[in-house]
């Protein structure tokens, strides 16, 4: 079955400093991949997704290209802000729509200025 | 955007009563709402889809007579943890689908962290 697998957190950054969070998925298919993002007390939001492999998702500031070799999907941020602290979920979807959405366990991020 | 309302945030209850979460779609209609449960340092998962005026759809190893899930109207859905037990705390969360000509997205909820003592 599917499976997203990313690291664990909590991740600790000085501000301005370079973000990587990982993700590796087994799937199959050729699913959609997503990151959602979710900020203290709200739901889970969309922050970047792609739909095939070698696409580059971006949305503020944040990036992940699809890597169907590797089957990786890794979150980057060149330089995170304060705002930014929050918890991160790498997710998948098969073709055909949000029926099956697999979640990872989710990243924490805490950015200290 | 869509926002996706769900209450309560945090509840705790005794062991043997039954809870309800509601979750609402703000501004669109949602046929089809689904309800996760996360337990501490793992993954989100997906307990049973809910769709609008017929039985939910639950995934193997949920059950059905425990989460009893109601999608009575457009925009709200309700799952009712039923005679809960404390192996039932959980982090619960709902989302809802939004179809339109532009695509297909799916909206939150913020949670409902659930104690049971």
């Amino acid at each position: 079955g599917n499976s997203v697998t990313q690291m664990e957190g909590p991740v600790t950054l000085s501000e301005e400093a370079f973000l990587t969070i990982n993700c590796t998925y087994t799937a199959t298919g050729y699913p959609s991949l997503f990151w959602y993002v979710q900020y203290p007390g709200e739901g889970l939001q969309l922050l970047l997704k792609a739909t095939k492999a070698d696409d580059k998702g971006s949305n503020k500031g944040f990036e992940a290209t699809y890597r169907k070799e590797t089957t990786s999907f890794h979150l980057e941020k060149g330089s995170v802000q304060v705002s930014d602290s929050a918890v991160y979920f790498c997710a998948l979807a098969n073709s055909g729509g949000y029926q099956k959405v697999t979640f990872g366990t989710g990243t924490k991020l805490q950015v200290i200025p | 955007g869509a926002v996706v309302s769900q209450h309560p945030s945090r509840v705790i209850c005794k062991s043997g009563t039954s809870v309800k979460i509601e979750c609402r779609s703000l501004d669109f209609q949602a046929t089809t709402m689904f309800w996760y449960r996360q337990f501490p340092k793992q993954s989100l998962m997906l307990m049973a889809t809910s769709n609008e005026g017929s039985k939910a759809t639950y995934e193997q190893g949920v059950e059905k007579d425990k989460f009893l899930i109601n999608h009575a109207s457009l925009t709200l859905s309700t799952l009712t943890v039923t005679s809960a037990h404390p192996e039932d705390s959980s982090f619960y969360i709902c989302s809802a689908r939004e179809r339109s000509g532009l695509g297909e997205k799916l909206f939150f909820g913020s949670g409902t962290q659930l104690s049971v003592l």
